[in-house]
């Protein structure tokens, strides 16, 4: 079952930069989309999230790209902070009438992201 | 801040034993899950479960599992005869109407 996927295992950066992770579905059921950070030995933790009627979110340091018709979406975080290092997991779902998740999330295998001083 | 907790943090188990995990979610949410992540794998998802019944289940929530509210705060998932690939860390997780998900911290489960 590969329908979200996140094909970097890891990713490395250094603090400040730009980090970016990316994510690809192919169920076009989904329509929205969430990106989870999680800790060891801790759940994940919302992070942040978006419509398919929207190509960006922004929250703080964090953005969420949609590109609808690649079936491709990225998180961006700017400036990256070494407290930033986990996992993180791209999540997809249909949506309700409110736009917002809806139903079961699929999860990607997650991305870990190392942020150096 | 309101959050989903679960018990046991670890359970370790015999093959073959009974197990019951439980959850409670965040009070005023309505839809209840439970996930699970097997080590080096991906989180799947097993249930859903709205208004008292199960909503979604997944092809790996076979007979041997079951889920319960059994009193209104609780929800618990119970796994009647474990197998050694039941091995995983366990999530619940809940959300109102218009919210996402919100996750508890997990049970390890190991079965020997």
């Amino acid at each position: 079952d590969q329908q979200v996927k996140q094909n970097s295992p890891s990713l490395s950066v250094q603090e400040g930069r730009i980090s970016i992770l990316n994510c690809d579905y192919t169920n076009s059921m989904f329509d929205y989309f969430l990106w989870y950070k999680k800790y060891p030995a801790e759940g994940p933790t919302f992070l942040i999230s978006i419509s398919s009627i929207k190509d960006k979110n922004e929250d703080g340091r964090f953005t969420v790209f949609l590109n609808k018709s690649a079936k491709h979406l990225s998180l961006h975080i700017v400036p990256s902070q070494p407290g930033d290092s986990a996992v993180y997991f791209c999540a997809a779902s249909p949506s309700n009438a409110g736009g917002t998740s809806y139903g079961k999330l699929t999860f990607g295998q997650g991305t870990i992201l190392t942020v150096h001083p | 801040e309101p959050e989903v907790t679960q018990t046991p943090s670890h359970q370790v188990t015999q093959m073959g034993q009974e197990v019951i995990l439980r959850c409670v979610p965040i009070s005023n949410h309505l839809y209840f899950y439970w996930y699970r992540q097997i080590l080096g794998q991906k989180v799947e998802f097993l249930v859903s479960f709205y208004n008292n019944e199960i909503s979604e289940k997944s092809e790996i929530f076979d007979d041997q599992f079951s889920v319960e509210r059994p009193d209104g705060s609780n929800f618990t998932l119970k796994i009647r005869s474990t197998k050694l690939e039941d091995s995983a860390m366990y999530f619940c997780a809940s959300t109102g109407i218009w919210e996402t998900q919100y996750f508890g911290p997990g049970t390890r489960l190991l079965v020997l």
